[in-house]
């Protein structure tokens, strides 16, 4: 399954399955850019970071990629747990912009279903 | 126990009044942030702190006065609230100011303005 950020803010998918949530990001001037994953009640937990000198990071079970030339980030996750259930923000820092300091998305939640 | 934390979780409490949150850090971070989270907007940055008796508005300031007198505390005021200021806070905190280093996040606090 594939979501399109603010576009589609629900992606449901299999549990096993593999998911990829999308991120549009506005500021070519952004250098530095995080997932954050949010359960529900809960705040915001670190998942994986990447800087604008590289295109992919891996982490445990999850990768994100980064294409500057259109401004565009994507988190996979994979064998989609039902753990994994909860609304994942990407953010971004603009080195130029407000101080450098982190602006997160909108948000796209995930659903995983048994 | 060590980290982050927010005082108090859920607050009701009437347009015109005073209200205080508090948030705690006991990393000896420098950098501190109020966010206020929205169905539709995301997470949206109220203020942040770089240190001690340094402070600095975010995305979202009128309505809210900070203080950091001291480096493990950031309370956030609302001096007269408003139904519009109805939302879930979270505070954070970053050694690297979100320069580089991800955010520690809070638990988040429900305040209803009635």
């Amino acid at each position: 399954g594939e979501s399109v950020g603010l576009h589609l803010p629900t992606l449901s998918v299999q549990e096993g399955d593999n998911s990829i949530i999308n991120c549009a990001y506005s500021n070519s001037a952004s250098d530095y850019f995080i997932w954050y994953k949010q359960e529900s009640g809960k705040g915001p937990q670190f998942i994986i970071d990447i800087r604008s000198n590289m295109d992919k990071r891996q982490g445990q079970r999850v990768t994100v990629l980064l294409n500057k030339t259109v401004k565009h980030l994507s988190l996979q996750i994979a064998a989609t747990q039902p753990g994994d259930s909860a609304v994942y923000f990407c953010a971004e820092r603009a080195f130029y912009n407000q101080g450098g300091k982190l602006i997160f998305g909108q948000g796209t939640e995930l659903s995983v279903k048994p | 126990d060590a980290g982050i934390t927010q005082s108090p979780r859920y607050k009701i409490t009437e347009t015109g009044r005073q209200v205080t949150l508090m948030c705690h850090q006991t990393w000896s971070h420098s950098y501190m942030f109020w966010y206020r989270q929205d169905l539709g907007h995301g997470l949206r940055l109220i203020y942040y702190s770089a240190a001690a008796d340094i402070t600095d508005k975010g995305e979202v300031p009128d309505g809210y006065v900070v203080s950091r007198s001291k480096t493990e505390n950031f309370p956030l005021t609302l001096e007269s609230a408003t139904r519009s200021q109805t939302s879930v806070y979270f505070c954070a905190s970053s050694d690297a100011g979100g320069l580089g280093g991800e955010l520690f996040f809070g638990e988040g606090s429900r305040l209803t303005v009635l």
